[in-house]
């Protein structure tokens, strides 16, 4: 089974902090991904990466950045933390497209608040 | 610009009856779809999927249909049981790197007893 892992659960942090979230997946799966969930607007593609410091903007990279030094992880920063940025963040990843059509699997996800 | 479409935010319904979502989309670009189900505090957990080359793909007591000429496809459930009440999403992929994934607003299923 795959796993996915992101290292907090629920975080809360200040306005103008800089954040980190963390993601692993145990699987060897080339592809990884960000997103955001917020009520009535489903799941948002913030960056992804489809290999070890590759990245690219998804469709509101406004006001974060990734790493990916290892293939197994994924991290996304918020440089400087605002209260539109509370949401629920989510991980995931997948293989490459050339090994056939592949769903992507998630994390449990981070509930972050900012005050 | 929405590309991704699920109309009904909500549906409810009985134990041991059929549900049934829909979504709609717009890119015709879309080559690949799934269905995901989320419980809350919890991530979405892949439920089925279907390649633009099929109208139906079947797996247990949910099937997924696709009708590309009208870019719907919906999500059948039969029998509903209490354990299917979660949002549902659904999402489509086109051909190009990493298979990056666009999703619907979600529906939520409640399968009354």
């Amino acid at each position: 089974d795959v796993k996915v892992t992101q290292s907090s659960r629920y975080l809360v942090k200040r306005t103008g902090e800089k954040v980190f979230l963390e993601c692993v997946q145990d699987m060897d799966h080339e592809n990884m991904f960000w997103y955001r969930q917020d009520p009535g607007l489903g799941l948002r593609l913030i960056y992804f990466s489809y290999d070890v410091k590759m990245k690219e903007k998804g469709d509101i990279p406004e006001g974060y950045s990734v790493s990916r030094e290892k293939k197994e992880r994924f991290s996304l920063i918020l440089e400087s933390a605002s209260t539109n940025q509370t949401s629920m963040y989510l991980c995931a990843s997948s293989l490459p497209r050339g090994g056939g059509n592949q769903p992507q699997h998630f994390g449990d996800g981070t509930r972050l608040s900012i005050l | 610009d929405q590309q991704v479409k699920q109309n009904s935010p909500s549906l409810s319904v009985q134990e041991g009856r059929i549900s049934i979502l829909n979504c709609d989309y717009t890119n015709s670009m879309f080559d690949y779809f799934l269905w995901y189900k989320k419980y809350p505090a919890e991530g979405p957990t892949f439920l089925i999927s279907i390649s633009s080359i099929k109208d139906k793909n079947e797996d247990g007591r949910f099937t997924v249909f696709l009708n590309k000429s009208a870019k719907h496809l919906s999500l059948h459930i039969v029998p509903s049981q209490p354990g299917d009440s979660a949002v549902y999403f659904c999402a489509a992929s086109a051909k190009g790197s990493a298979r990056q994934l666009t999703f619907g607003s979600g529906t939520q299923l409640t399968v009354l007893p």
